[in-house]
């Protein structure tokens, strides 16, 4: 399966540990972007890399959010003294521009993160 | 202002027959891009059909069309032939290209979704 890929899948902490999601996008795409989903929600843009370059951060990451994509290859998404609120899934998409207005994005199964 | 607007909570549509789900968006860019999404629920989200703001011809693809009204920044997306697998949530979704700004990373901004049932 060539298709982007998302570990884990599930993923249950204390509030207050650190966790760390990776993503790996399709192999050629240069693109890479993290969004958040809660119950109800339409996923919410988090940040986004253009090969190894962080190019765009939400407000929504705080700073106890820090994502990296070293070598421009697959990223990883840490999120440090858990709080509750962050109960969601996160969901990872890659892209690669092809054309100036297509630029369709592929998502992963996402990661589910429940705070206790 | 909620930027994409899915004012359809939940839907049922009878197998076989067509249903429209509705969506509208607010930008002022005059570059930018639609696109809709199918999550079941599994989670992954799924790439349907997208049309450009420049486009002329209304996108299908397959089972899926999209009704694009620009004057009414309205983008509906039409399913024909209900499957019962199409019973999913449905995400609209907008790509401003902010080409004014420069700030082009091409984010994509969801609405809330629309849960479709398809009933046998």
């Amino acid at each position: 399966d060539t298709g982007v890929s998302q570990n884990p899948r599930h993923k249950i902490t204390k509030r207050g540990q650190n966790v760390t999601f990776r993503c790996d996008p399709i192999s050629e795409h240069n693109r890479l972007y993290w969004y958040r989903q809660t119950l109800g929600q339409g996923p919410e843009f988090l940040t986004y890399f253009q090969n190894e370059a962080q190019l765009e951060k939400s407000r929504l990451l705080s700073d106890r959010f820090s994502a990296e994509r070293p070598k421009g290859s697959f990223s990883t998404l840490e999120i440090q003294r858990t709080e509750q609120g962050d109960s969601a899934m996160y969901l990872c998409a890659s892209s690669f521009r092809q054309t100036p207005s297509y630029n369709e994005q592929f998502f992963g199964p996402g990661t589910r993160l429940t705070v206790l | 202002a909620q930027k994409i607007t899915q004012t359809q909570p939940g839907m049922f549509v009878q197998e076989k027959e067509a249903v429209t789900l509705d969506c509208t968006y607010d930008t002022s860019d005059q570059s930018y891009g639609l696109f809709w999404y199918k999550q079941p629920s599994s989670g992954e989200m799924i790439f349907l059909i997208y049309q450009g703001s420049y486009d002329e011809q209304n996108a299908t693809e397959g089972r899926y069309s999209l009704n694009f009204q620009k004057a009414r920044k309205s983008a509906n997306l039409v399913i024909s032939a209900s499957q019962l697998g199409d019973s999913a949530m449905y995400f609209c979704a907008m790509r401003e290209d902010l080409v004014d700004s420069g700030a082009g990373s091409y984010q994509l901004t969801f609405g809330k979704g629309t849960k479709l049932s398809v009933i046998p």
